[in-house]
C-alpha cells in the first residue's frame, strides 16, 4: 500500500480564493481524520469520518471550512474563501480503529497571501 | 482549551545521553497515550504507546512512563542518536476515539 496520499504537497493562493485539499486513505481503513498543524497549537483535529460519515466536526474553525468523503477512497477539505490565517500544514490520517495508531499523509503546506 | 500540553518547545541533548520529553494532560477520561515522531516535510509516524492500566512501556531505546495521578507522561530515549532529531508529539485519546495532540517538542541530538 502506498500509504495515505495527499495532494497537492504545496498550495499558494490569494486571499479570497477557494482552496481544495485532497486525501486518499489506506484501503480498508474505516476512519479518516483531517488535522491542521500550527506552531501555537500543534496538531489540531478539524474533523473525522467513520465509514464516509462525518462523526465530529467540532474542530472546524469556521463555516468557511467544509469537508466531504464521497467514498471510502477519497476525501476533500475545502476552504472558501481562504484567509492568510489559514496558512498552515494540513494533514490527513487514516486508521482501522478509533484511537489506534494513525497513518498520516505527508501533508499539504497551504500559504494564503 | 489545550487538553494535551507539551510545555517545552525544544530540547537539545548530546549524542549518547538520555532525552526526556514531557507531556501533561487535563482530561481524566483519557485512557490511551501515544507518541509520534515527525521529520520535516513528512507526516507524523507512530512511535510508542501506553494504556492507562500500565505505568511503563518499553520498546528498544524508547520508554514511555505514565503517572496518572499527576496526569503526566514522559518519553525517554536512551541512548540518544542524531537520527532521533525530530519533532515529537504527545497524543491522548479516550472513549471518543479522537486523538488529541500536544504542540510538539523539537529534539536536537548533537553529535
Amino acid at each position: 500500500d502506498a500509504g495515505v496520499i495527499q495532494s497537492p504537497r504545496h498550495e499558494v493562493t490569494e486571499m479570497g480564493q477557494e482552496v481544495t485539499l485532497r486525501c486518499k486513505p489506506i484501503s480498508g481503513h474505516d476512519y479518516l481524520f483531517w488535522y491542521r498543524q500550527t506552531m501555537m497549537r500543534g496538531l489540531e483535529l478539524l474533523i473525522y469520518f467513520n465509514n464516509n460519515v462525518p462523526i465530529d466536526d467540532s474542530g472546524m474553525p469556521e463555516d468557511r471550512f467544509s469537508a466531504k468523503m464521497p467514498n471510502a477512497s477519497f476525501s476533500t477539505l475545502k476552504i472558501q474563501p481562504s484567509e492568510p490565517r489559514d496558512s498552515a500544514v494540513y494533514f490527513c490520517a487514516s486508521s482501522l480503529r478509533p484511537g489506534d495508531g494513525y497513518t498520516f499523509g505527508s501533508g499539504t503546506r497551504l500559504t494564503v497571501v | 482549551d489545550q487538553q494535551v500540553k507539551q510545555n517545552s518547545p525544544s530540547l537539545s541533548v548530546q549524542e549518547g545521553r538520555i532525552s526526556i520529553l514531557n507531556c501533561d494532560y487535563t482530561n481524566s477520561m483519557f485512557d490511551y497515550f501515544l507518541w509520534y515522531k515527525k521529520y520535516p516535510a513528512e507526516g507524523p509516524t507512530f512511535l510508542i504507546s501506553i494504556s492507562s492500566i500500565k505505568d511503563k512501556n518499553e520498546d528498544g531505546r524508547f520508554t514511555v512512563f505514565l503517572n496518572k495521578s499527576a496526569k503526566h507522561l514522559s518519553l525517554h530515549i536512551v541512548p540518544s542518536q542524531p537520527g532521533d532529531s525530530a519533532v515529537y508529539f504527545c497524543a491522548a485519546t479516550g472513549n471518543t476515539g479522537k486523538l488529541i495532540f500536544g504542540q510538539g517538542t523539537t529534539l536536537q541530538v548533537k553529535p
